[in-house]
């Protein structure tokens, strides 16, 4: 059975830094890319960013590029988010999502519970 | 940036069938795929590739995808299918994933 388990988030005071973590089981990591994902409260779901299984490629919307860096340790299973320079606006429940695709295209095929980040002085 | 617009809000009496829009730019050239999320649970995949059942999903659930809208219909609607459900594509040049605004099912 597929898991992703984040953790990480918190209350953190504007222009402050955050690193979330997820922690993946029950798959090949190495193998799969995977993403972040967020939804502010109340709000629809905004992707974050993403990372490739095995050429580390790395990828960000525009709301958080220069801002966030996604990494992995496939040794360690974990894909990791880190926030800089944060703002009111990343308040959301982050979640980790495992990625498929069968060609052209992608989805998100396993998702964690998520992970809350709160963005307020 | 690739907009998909969905509709805030559906409403259907259980046993009827839900259709839920989800417009963009030819959008009936590209993937797309729905997920359904329960209040306070985190989203899971119904559809992929415009289509396709997770296994485990109710045939009840189904989509297509052609021109400028793609569509999930869920036939014999229940209780149970009260949820927000969300259309998503991706964008193979810039690698970047969009998801629609959502729509919430109400089921009356």
């Amino acid at each position: 059975e597929v898991q992703l388990l984040e953790s990480g988030g918190d209350l953190i005071q504007p222009g402050g830094s955050l690193r979330l973590s997820c922690v993946a089981s029950g798959f090949t990591f190495k193998n799969y890319a995977l993403s972040w994902i967020r939804q502010a409260p109340g709000k629809g779901l905004e992707w974050v960013s993403g990372i490739s299984g095995t050429t580390d490629g790395t990828y960000y919307a525009d709301s958080v590029r220069g801002r966030f860096t996604i990494s992995r340790d496939n040794s360690n299973n974990t894909v990791y988010l880190q926030m800089n320079s944060l703002s009111a606006e990343d308040t959301a429940v982050y979640y980790c999502a495992k990625v498929r695709s069968h060609g052209v295209g992608r989805y998100f095929d396993s998702w964690g519970q998520g992970t809350l980040v709160a963005v307020s002085s | 940036s690739y907009v998909l617009t969905q509709p805030p809000s559906v409403s259907v009496a259980p046993g009827e069938t839900a259709t839920i829009p989800c417009g963009g730019d030819n959008i009936g050239t590209k993937s797309v795929h729905w997920y359904q999320q329960r209040p306070g649970q985190a989203p899971v995949l119904i559809i992929y590739y415009d289509d396709d059942r997770p296994s485990g999903i109710p045939e009840r659930f189904s989509g297509s995808n052609s021109g400028n809208t793609a569509t999930l219909t869920i036939s014999w609607v229940e209780a149970g299918d009260e949820a927000d459900y969300y259309c998503q594509v991706w964008d193979g040049n810039t690698h970047l994933a969009f998801f629609g605004s959502g729509t919430k099912v109400t089921v009356l």
